[in-house]
């Protein structure tokens, strides 16, 4: 059964703290994972993938995430976090033969 | 950047009657999502939509859910009857490939 785990529901910092967002997931084969970030009432807005080659990506904003094929694993950073960056971030994980399926949610929040 | 959009944004709609939830994606995309969001909570996947055929589904695309595009049209997703635990946020996406762009969501309340 393919699983994408978000196990942070809630990370809490101060504006310009580095921020890790974790993703799990369990995925056999070639996969494709991104990021998308949710502001309250919106819809998913694309923050980055990684499909293959170097396994740390850059993505909008100021993020970056890395691939960990030994850890299972696709976290997401940003080095210094503005009050804008909070929302809800999403994993997703798409494999050959199935639709990208997301993680639970991380509620990022940024204090002033 | 392209923009996927749909229609309306809120329903509010009694439960037994039928709903379309109208969605216009991105115009040479060709892969089309339904995913299910309630209370901003985890974004759980209906469907997926290719070349006139639902691809894959999961246990939530009830028999009651039905998803078409007819010639290029809006993709659509109804549901007939509705329930109560179908008051949700629906979004919907589409893809090239592997990217995905969403919609703004469709806020569907039933009463």
């Amino acid at each position: 059964t393919q699983t994408v785990s978000q196990s942070d529901a809630h990370v809490t910092v101060f504006e310009g703290d580095s921020v890790e967002l974790r993703c799990n997931y369990s995925y056999g084969g070639s996969i494709y994972l991104s990021w998308y970030i949710q502001h309250h009432g919106r819809g998913l807005q694309f923050l980055l993938k990684y499909y293959s080659g170097n396994p740390v990506v850059q993505g909008v904003n100021g993020f970056e995430a890395e691939f960990s094929k030994s850890d299972s694993s696709f976290h997401l950073r940003k080095a210094s976090v503005h009050w804008s960056d909070s929302a809800v971030y999403f994993c997703a994980v798409k494999d050959n033969n199935n639709a990208p399926r997301f993680g639970a949610g991380t509620k990022l929040t940024v204090k002033p | 950047g392209p923009k996927v959009l749909q229609i309306p944004s809120h329903q509010i709609i009694d439960m037994g009657q039928m709903v379309t939830l109208n969605c216009d994606p991105v115009s040479n995309h060709l892969y089309f999502y339904w995913y299910k969001q309630i209370l901003g909570q985890q974004m759980e996947f209906l469907v997926n939509f290719y070349n006139g055929k639902v691809m894959e589904k999961s246990k939530l695309f009830k028999d009651q859910f039905s998803v078409e595009r007819p010639d290029g049209s809006y993709f659509t997703l109804k549901i007939q009857p509705t329930a109560l635990e179908d008051s949700a946020v629906y979004f919907c996406a589409s893809s090239l490939k592997y990217e995905q762009y969403f919609g703004p969501g469709t806020r569907l309340t039933v009463l």
